[in-house]
């Protein structure tokens, strides 16, 4: 069946560092792959997606590319900021379907 | 737009009661679901709907049964509270095309003592 893999967690970083959250997925078919971001006591929210192979994701900075041959989509940001300290899911949703796979998250903790 | 919307925002049960999560979106999207959010688990599905009148189970359904009878509200209940089924439930909404995103509602955290 179709998972999502992502790194374990907290990621702790200074504010201005290089980020990079990974993540590996399985699936049976061709699918979209999503970033979203949980901030403290809200919901989630689209960070960014890609749709098909090679495709870049852009979004506040962060950008994932879509590697059909590695199976991934990892998250970076060349600058983060302590706003940016959140929860970051990876997901997938197959070819003709809508139901969202998610990895179990990772927490980032970015200090001043 | 309230985008998706859910309530109540806290919810505190005791073992063996019922209760139903309210979710509501005004997007005019067909599909909507429900998710729980515990630790170290991501969110997993519990059911999910296609549009009014069908609902399929999604990963972890014991103990919860929902409805859809029109597009805006897809509650959800909770038939007999059982500690756990403490968690954040999350209900979410996209239009039918898989390349979507899916929009969340902010949540509601139950604690069944």
């Amino acid at each position: 069946g179709n998972s999502v893999t992502q790194m374990e967690g907290p990621v702790t970083l200074s504010e201005e560092a290089f980020l990079t959250i990974n993540c590996t997925y399985t699936a049976t078919g061709y699918p979209s792959l999503f970033w979203y971001v949980q901030y403290p006591g809200e919901g989630l929210q689209l960070l960014l997606k890609a749709t098909k192979a090679d495709d870049k994701g852009s979004n506040k900075g962060f950008e994932a590319t879509y590697r059909k041959e590695t199976t991934s989509f990892h998250l970076e940001k060349g600058s983060v900021q302590v706003s940016d300290s959140a929860v970051y899911f990876c997901a997938l949703k197959d070819t003709g379907f809508q139901k969202l796979v998610f990895g179990t998250g990772t927490r980032l903790l970015v200090s001043p | 737009n309230a985008g998706v919307t859910q309530t109540p925002k806290f919810q505190v049960l005791k073992t063996g009661q019922s209760m139903t999560l309210q979710c509501a979106q005004d997007m005019n999207h067909e599909y909507m679901s429900w998710y729980r959010q515990d630790p170290g688990m991501g969110l997993r599905l519990i059911h999910y709907s296609v549009g009014a009148g069908i609902t399929d189970q999604g990963e972890v359904p014991n103990g919860y049964n929902v409805s859809r009878s029109t597009t805006e509200d897809f509650p959800l209940r909770l038939l007999s509270a059982a500690p756990s089924q403490t968690s954040v439930y999350f209900c979410a909404s996209s239009t039918g095309s898989s390349t979507n995103e899916q929009f969340f509602g902010p949540g509601t955290r139950l604690t069944v003592l």
